[in-house]
């Protein structure tokens, strides 16, 4: 059954540098998704992207993130200057449709910001 | 604002007996509703949702969801539990034109022997 992977599984790094989580979706899906859960706290919405281009983002999407699909497979999220509070666990996810299609999530990774 | 709420933090039922993992949603226009498994050190694994339709839905191993309009509630059921259900449970919204997930704070579920 194919399924979303993501690496590292966990990344440690010093506050202020940059980061890049990769994700591999689902090969025939369309839209593809970041969101992040804090260690005791709600999983959150960052991003989403269709057609090569945002089509939705939160208010935690700042300036400080962005995505890319560099290739026909990968879908990256780069934080540029990391900061403590973002470490957490960050998930990617693809769907074949908006609307009612279910989210297909990567196991994530685990980014220690310290 | 959309927003989902799990008033539960934790459930305990015993093997073989019915489960019921509560949600409830509040959305201003039509709800898509999901609901997610997490198992410890894994992702979110895709279990049933409700689109339009039929008010029960079925989903993988053996568990259902109740969409009731009036009460906003979109409660997971299990008729039979088994000790491998335990785990941490999401529900999850999304309204028709949004592309973003709006999740509940999880609900962990233990079955004992």
């Amino acid at each position: 059954e194919p399924e979303v992977t993501q690496t590292p599984s966990h990344q440690v790094t010093q506050m202020g540098q940059e980061v890049i989580l990769r994700c591999v979706p689902i090969s025939n899906h369309l839209y593809f998704y970041w969101y992040r859960q804090i260690l005791g706290q709600k999983v959150e919405f960052l991003v989403s992207f269709y057609n090569n281009e945002i089509s939705e983002k939160s208010e935690i999407f700042d300036d400080q993130f962005s995505v890319e699909r560099p290739d026909g497979s990968n879908f990256t999220l780069k934080i540029r200057s990391t900061k403590l509070e973002d470490s957490a666990m960050y998930f990617c996810a693809s769907s074949v449709l908006q609307g009612g299609s279910e989210q297909y999530f990567g196991p994530g990774t685990r980014l220690t910001v310290t | 604002a959309q927003s989902v709420a799990q008033p539960e933090d934790q459930v305990n039922v015993a093997e073989g007996n019915p489960l019921t993992v509560k949600c409830t949603y509040s959305v201003s226009g039509n709800p898509y509703l999901f609901w997610y498994v997490q198992y410890p050190n894994r992702g979110l694994q895709f279990l049933l949702k409700y689109i339009t339709g039929d008010n029960l839905v079925k989903g993988s191993y053996g568990f259902e969801a109740e969409f009731n309009k009036s009460q906003t509630s979109f409660h997971l059921k299990k008729p039979s539990a088994l000790v491998s259900d335990s785990a941490l449970y999401f529900c999850a919204v999304r309204e028709g034109s949004n592309y973003q997930l709006i999740w509940g704070a999880g609900t962990k579920l233990i079955i004992k022997p």
